[in-house]
């Protein structure tokens, strides 16, 4: 089975600052994609980051970045210079070939942002 | 250009009723893809659709059905409605939906209260 772990449900950080959320998946492809996506109190899910498996580099955008290990199967995301306007659910998602490409997503990770 | 449009954003709609929900892709984008999100099974796949037809299913009921129309369109039906059936129902459209073009695009939901 293919699973995504967040082990983080809550997390809280000052404005200003740094903070890693985790995320673990398990499966036996080798060509996978991840994602990590933010859902606010709107509900509309935004892609935040992504990264392809067969990619040693870490994705970056802005103040977001990842940091994977792909022998570990971890898939942390980083985010630095924290803004109010961060404040979210935060999913992990991946998906392979195998799975038909459907998004295979974490229980979410909600993230507050404090003044 | 436009996002992803679902409608109604909340329905509310008695047990043993059904229900139809519409989602309206990004313009040139031919996959859509079905997703429920509970608090207590977080976000999971129902199905996706490519060009018209049903490309993925996930694991849910046959009353969880879907259709695409020739201009992308979508829209997903559940017939006679339980309580568990609550719940939000994202829809996402991608280019293709597998490969290099796998950036789903989410939209905001249409809440689903069934009494």
């Amino acid at each position: 089975a293919q699973t995504v772990t967040q082990s983080q449900p809550e997390m809280s950080v000052q404005e200003a600052e740094t903070v890693t959320l985790s995320c673990t998946y398990d499966t036996s492809e080798n060509n996978y994609y991840l994602f990590w996506y933010k859902q606010p109190p709107s509900r509309q899910m935004i892609l935040v980051i992504r990264q392809e498996a067969y990619k040693q580099q870490n994705a970056t955008e802005n103040r977001f970045s990842v940091n994977f290990q792909k022998a570990a199967k971890s898939f942390s995301l980083k985010i630095s210079d924290s803004q109010l306007g961060d404040t979210a659910m935060y999913f992990c998602a991946f998906m392979t070939r195998n799975s038909g490409y459907a998004l295979n997503f974490g229980k979410g990770t909600s993230l507050l942002v404090t003044p | 250009k436009a996002g992803v449009t679902q409608t109604p954003r909340y329905l509310i709609k008695t047990r043993g009723q059904q229900v139809t929900l519409s989602c309206s892709p990004i313009s040139g984008h031919r996959s859509v893809s079905w997703y429920q999100q509970t608090p207590g099974q977080g976000l999971q796949f129902l199905f996706e659709y490519f060009s018209e037809t049903q490309r993925n299913k996930g694991n849910f009921p046959g009353r969880f059905s879907g259709r695409q129309f020739s201009n992308s369109r979508s829209e997903m039906n559940v017939s006679t409605l339980e309580l568990g059936d609550s719940a939000l129902y994202l829809c996402a459209s991608s280019l293709q939906g597998q490969g290099s073009n796998t950036e789903a695009f989410f939209g905001q939901g249409t809440r689903l209260t069934v009494v």
